[in-house]
């Protein structure tokens, strides 16, 4: 069965300094995986997604995110982060269903100061 | 992106009585949309899966006379707890599968407490 591993609970930067965000999954083939973006009141939004093809994926709001088969990662980063990124996020993995059946992680809350 | 709705945001109810959610995607028809529970600090949980116009798939450990999910039309879903209980409390998320992108798109949330 699939699972997601993200092991920092809450992380806190500074407003323009860079961020990374871990995830580590566990699946017997090629997964597809996703980065979401929670906010108070709204729904989850994709940032970005693997499937296959170029192991390093361009997401919405300047994220990107590489994946790492022999480290089974799939890291999400952000060379400057801004006030407006304090939120929860949430690494996600599927089979081979693609969408479907999404298996969560636990979120990491972003908080940045200023 | 394509939007869900969820109806009501919040609700309180007492314990033994049942309350409705409503799941709408508002720009696309979604012939599957899902259903998730959502703990305090803990990930997403998938409830169950429906398709419009079939029944329900449920998720293992998850009580499907408790939980009635129908899913009578392509832009409209709705979850059911009956007879609620305090454990019930929780928040309820749904999603639509867009079958043209193939992506979900998720609904704001239901904040469910039973008192």
């Amino acid at each position: 069965a699939q699972s997601v591993t993200q092991p920092d609970i809450h992380i806190t930067v500074s407003e323009g300094a860079s961020l990374e965000l871990r995830c580590n999954y566990s699946y017997g083939a090629t997964p597809y995986l996703f980065w979401y973006v929670q906010s108070p009141g709204q729904g989850l939004q994709l940032l970005l997604k693997y499937f296959s093809g170029d192991t390093l994926v361009q997401g919405i709001k300047g994220f990107e995110a590489e994946f790492k088969r022999s480290q089974s990662s799939f890291n999400l980063r952000k060379p400057s982060v801004h006030w407006s990124d304090a939120a929860e996020y949430f690494c996600a993995v599927a089979g081979n269903t693609g969408f479907q059946k999404l298996v969560f992680g636990t979120g990491t809350r972003l908080l940045v100061s200023p | 992106g394509a939007v869900v709705s969820q109806h009501p945001s919040r609700v309180i109810c007492k314990s033994g009585t049942s309350v409705k959610i409503e799941c709408r995607s508002l720009d696309f028809q979604a012939t599957t949309m899902f259903w998730y529970r959502q703990f305090p600090k803990q990930s997403l949980m998938l409830m169950a899966t429906s398709n419009e116009g079939s029944k329900a798939t449920y998720e293992q450990g998850v009580e499907k006379d408790k939980f009635l999910i129908n899913h009578a039309s392509l832009t409209l879903s709705t979850l059911t707890v009956t007879s609620a209980h305090p454990e019930d409390s929780s928040f309820y998320i749904c999603s639509g599968l867009d079958r043209g992108s193939g992506e979900q798109y998720f609904g704001p949330g239901t904040r469910l407490t039973v008192t």
